[in-house]
């Protein structure tokens, strides 16, 4: 069954350090997407991707974060200059035209 | 500002016996509505969804009811079984423009089926 794989499963990072967190979406997949959950609180949306660029983004996803689909598999998070805050689960996520599958997630510490 | 929301943080149930986890919105531009289920150190999993023209869509041991006057939905799980064992979330979507859903989730509700 195909699946959303994201890498790495978790990731330490120095505060003010970039981060890339990586995602393969589904292969036939067109919406890409990437959700982030704080310990203890809920899911929350980052940002969707379609056709190459972002269709549409929350209020967390500011100047510090980026997006990219580099090679036409891969779909990456980029957090530029991480804060402790940034700490927490972030899920990629793919969809066709029905429900969107979502990948095991990457753990971002922040120290 | 809480478009989707699940009341009750936890449940807990007998095995065998019935589960309903019930979500509310406030959104009226929703139109698509799902329920995940999510494992510890997991990603939410897909489990059942709706479509805002419909009022009940089933599969298996789960069925999902929506409530448009209401602005609620509900999953009942039947008969429960403890591998349910797990926190569901509740979430819903509009489409945009480009068509792609932006998916709006409930806090989650802890479901516990004790055997």
């Amino acid at each position: 069954e195909p699946e959303v794989t994201q890498t790495p499963s978790h990731q330490v990072t120095q505060m003010g350090q970039e981060v890339i967190l990586r995602c393969v979406p589904i292969s036939n997949h067109l919406y890409f997407y990437w959700y982030r959950q704080i310990l203890g609180q809920k899911v929350e949306f980052l940002v969707s991707f379609y056709n190459n660029e972002i269709s549409e983004k929350s209020e967390i996803f500011d100047d510090q974060f980026s997006v990219e689909r580099p090679d036409g598999s891969n779909f990456t998070l980029k957090i530029r200059s991480t804060k402790l805050e940034d700490s927490a689960m972030y899920f990629c996520a793919s969809s066709g035209y029905t429900e969107a599958f979502f990948g095991q997630g990457t753990r971002l510490t922040v120290v | 500002d809480q478009q989707v929301k699940q009341n009750s943080p936890s449940l807990s149930v007998q095995e065998g016996r019935i589960s309903i986890l019930n979500c509310d919105y406030t959104n009226s531009m929703f139109d698509y509505f799902l329920w995940y289920k999510k494992y510890p150190a997991e990603g939410p999993t897909f489990l059942i969804s709706i479509s805002s023209i419909k009022d009940k869509n089933e599969d298996g041991r789960f069925t999902v009811f929506l409530n448009k006057s209401a602005k609620h939905l509900s999953l009942h799980i039947v008969p429960s079984q403890p591998g349910d064992s797990a926190v569901y979330f509740c979430a819903a979507s509009a489409k945009s423009r480009s068509g792609s859903e932006k998916l709006v989730f409930g806090k989650g509700m802890k479901l516990t089926v004790n055997p």
